[in-house]
């Protein structure tokens, strides 16, 4: 199965910094790769995505990066603000028994200060 | 409308007891999918279904039983509850057979004294 190893388990930065968080996986399989934001007490919901044919997207303040070869990602966040402040999640897909079951890494604290 | 829902948000219970967790999907998926969140954050998964079918079954003791009716449900029986067991269970579902985004409910908070 996949094994996605996340890093750090927590980042402290101040409001205004850029902020970015790092995963490997262990399976070349695996072609999805989404991060998803936890805030407190509430669900984890997807806030980008990127797939194994391209190396790189973005979506205002967040960026998303990839490199198959050496098997990680990283996610991007500048001008960071207070409400950035929550738990991060990537993960990895791969198929099987025809879906695609998604493995997550361990969560990225972010504190944001003001 | 709620995509995912599921019951009970809060359940507090004893030691040994039996207790059941729903979850149904209104988007449509075929694919369903329980998650454990422990007091460290760590998401794990337990369980995937595919259309009704179970297609993932990770290191869970077998005091816990999922049970699809429909591939719009997907139930989590637990039996014999442990002090360990506590933790946030979150039911998910996704379109499968293409890889991409899970939806998630809002999460079942255990607490097993």
């Amino acid at each position: 199965g996949e094994n996605v190893e996340q890093h750090p388990s927590t980042l402290s930065v101040q409001e205004g910094d850029s902020a970015v968080i790092k995963c490997t996986y262990s399976d070349s399989a695996s072609n999805y790769f989404p991060w998803y934001k936890q805030e407190l007490g509430k669900r984890p919901q997807l806030i980008i995505d990127i797939r194994s044919n391209v190396g790189e997207k973005k979506d205002q303040r967040i960026a998303v990066t990839l490199n198959k070869t050496a098997k990680h990602f990283s996610l991007h966040i500048t001008e960071t603000q207070p409400e950035d402040s929550a738990v991060y999640f990537c993960a990895a897909s791969y198929g099987t028994g025809g879906s695609y079951i998604p493995t997550f890494g361990r969560g990225t604290s972010l504190i944001v200060h003001p | 409308d709620t995509a995912v829902s599921q019951t009970p948000k809060y359940l507090v219970t004893q030691m040994g007891n039996d207790k059941s967790i729903k979850c149904e999907q209104n988007l449509g998926h075929d694919t369903m999918y329980w998650y454990k969140q422990d007091s460290k954050k760590f998401l794990k998964i337990m369980f995937s279904y595919n259309n009704k079918e179970l297609i993932i079954n990770e290191t869970v003791p077998n005091r816990f039983s999922p049970k699809s009716p429909d591939k719009a449900h997907l139930n989590l029986h637990i039996n014999s509850l442990e002090l360990g067991d506590s933790a946030v269970y979150f039911c998910a579902s996704s379109q499968g057979t293409i890889a991409g985004e899970l939806f998630f409910g809002e999460g079942s908070r255990l607490t097993v004294l």
